[in-house]
């Protein structure tokens, strides 16, 4: 079965520019997330999808951050603009939907951002 | 988001030796605690799992601790060894509400030869 699948794994940008992440999820895993994963700390919750509708995006820096699911399956995310502080990793992961949420989530290699 | 606090930041171990990792919790809504293991390049991966209606969960070299009234719990790696090094994550999560994961700021393992 393939895994979380995310693009691009590396991105170099200087501030102020914009920088858009892609995710394919597991096959039939209704809930999709997004977390940001700052060096040397845990990985926080910007935004999680339920299909194509937004469950909880209260981490989310709505002034420059923005996120889609429009199928109910791919997702983007975007940064727009780049400020220094979101250099970090961008890590998306999916699950089982609410009705069969196992409490486990499949977490693709990342895209890490580095913002000059 | 309620914190986890996870403690230490980091530890080296000699093979064969236990590796115990720290985590404390605020929310009492929570009720799965699951422990992800990361390396290098790669994204968390979930290594073992407790509820809170038992006190300790193994699976094979590595065990959970979990104290409800401390409102703690802890892994314990016995025997470790240099494959083991990586990043742990605890992380906590109310199953009847969000579905969402709280995660701990994470503990470098370095387990030496």
């Amino acid at each position: 079965e393939a895994g979380v699948a995310q693009s691009p794994r590396y991105k170099i940008i200087e501030k102020r520019q914009s920088v858009a992440f892609w995710c394919n999820p597991i096959s039939g895993h209704a809930t999709l997330y997004w977390y940001q994963q700052i060096l040397g700390q845990g990985p926080k919750l910007l935004i999680q999808f339920q299909n194509n509708g937004v469950v909880d995006d209260s981490q989310l820096p709505k002034d420059r951050f923005s996120a889609e699911r429009l199928k109910g399956v791919d997702s983007t995310l975007k940064i727009q603009p780049a400020k220094l502080e979101d250099s970090a990793v961008y890590l998306c992961a999916s699950s089982f939907g609410i009705r069969r949420w196992t409490g486990e989530l499949f977490f693709g290699e990342g895209s890490r951002l580095t913002v000059l | 988001q309620q914190q986890v606090k996870q403690s230490p930041q980091s530890l080296i171990v000699q093979k064969g030796g236990i590796s115990i990792i720290n985590c404390a919790y605020e929310n009492t809504a929570f009720d799965y605690f699951p422990w992800y293991q990361q390396f290098p390049g790669k994204g968390p991966a979930l290594l073992i799992a407790i509820r809170p209606d038992v006190s300790e969960k193994k699976e094979g070299r590595f065990t959970i601790s979990f104290n409800k009234s401390a409102k703690q719990f802890s892994l314990h790696i016995m025997d470790s060894q240099p494959g083991d090094s990586a990043t742990y994550f605890c992380a906590a999560s109310n199953m009847g509400s969000a579905r969402q994961l709280t995660f701990g700021s994470g503990t470098q393992l370095t387990v030496l030869p």
